[in-house]
């Protein structure tokens, strides 16, 4: 399985984009990059995933880096809601399962 | 989006009782779900994989016995914590992956907080 290391939390101020950096240097090349997060005491929340190209979508944008070993997730206007752990996965190829790593606490301020 | 129900969202039982949480999937099919448990400050663990009409996949470390758990449908699974002990208290979490479109990604439940006494 591919693992993913992400910076254990982030403060970003509300209004302003967040960024949240996400390393997968072993990915291999059928392997997705997924984005969810997780609001305190709730399940997780699917957010975006791609494989290769660049995505949008109504919450989030995902870039991948070229050699797809890291990707950004980018919350254009982060709001006080958009507090939360953000995990990135890679999927495992076999049976599709999704290991979470530590993720990122990121805190949204006023 | 597609909708995991999962029921009840808190339990509090006496040790030595069983806890059933259900998993429904109410909009799509379901051919595999996955139960997680999460610790306070710590991410999710996958606890095992259930596919419908067969015997559920235990990750390493996972007593099979202790946690059962059924797939009788495509959009229901449980998972029964037999002889709960107070170390079982902890947020379980389902999710299912749509039969059509499971490359969009997992859709999880709210959760279930188990408290044994």
């Amino acid at each position: 399985d591919a693992k993913t290391t992400q910076p254990p939390s982030m403060d970003c101020a509300e209004g302003r984009a967040a960024n949240l950096p996400c390393n997968h240097s072993t990915i291999s090349g059928n392997e997705y990059v997924y984005w969810y997060r997780q609001i305190h005491s709730q399940g997780p929340q699917y957010i975006i995933h791609g494989l290769k190209n660049n995505e949008t979508n109504e919450m989030a944008s995902l870039i991948i880096t070229e050699d797809r070993k890291s990707s950004t997730l980018i919350l254009p206007h982060a709001t006080l809601r958009d507090t939360a752990v953000y995990y990135c996965i890679v999927r495992v190829p076999q049976g599709g399962k999704l290991i979470f790593g530590q993720g990122t606490e990121l805190s949204v301020k006023p | 989006g597609a909708v995991v129900s999962q029921h009840p969202s808190r339990v509090i039982c006496k040790s030595g009782t069983s806890v059933k949480i259900e998993c429904r999937s109410l909009d799509f099919q379901a051919t595999t779900m996955f139960w997680y448990r999460q610790f306070p400050k710590q991410s999710l663990m996958l606890m095992a994989t259930s596919n419908e009409g067969s015997k559920a996949t235990y990750e390493q470390g996972v007593e099979k016995d202790k946690f059962l758990i059924n797939h009788a449908s495509l959009t229901l699974s449980t998972l029964t914590v037999t002889s709960a002990h107070p170390e079982d208290s902890s947020f379980y979490i389902c999710s299912a992956r749509d039969r059509i479109s499971h490359e969009v990604g997992l859709f999880f439940g709210s959760g279930t907080q188990l408290s044994v006494l």
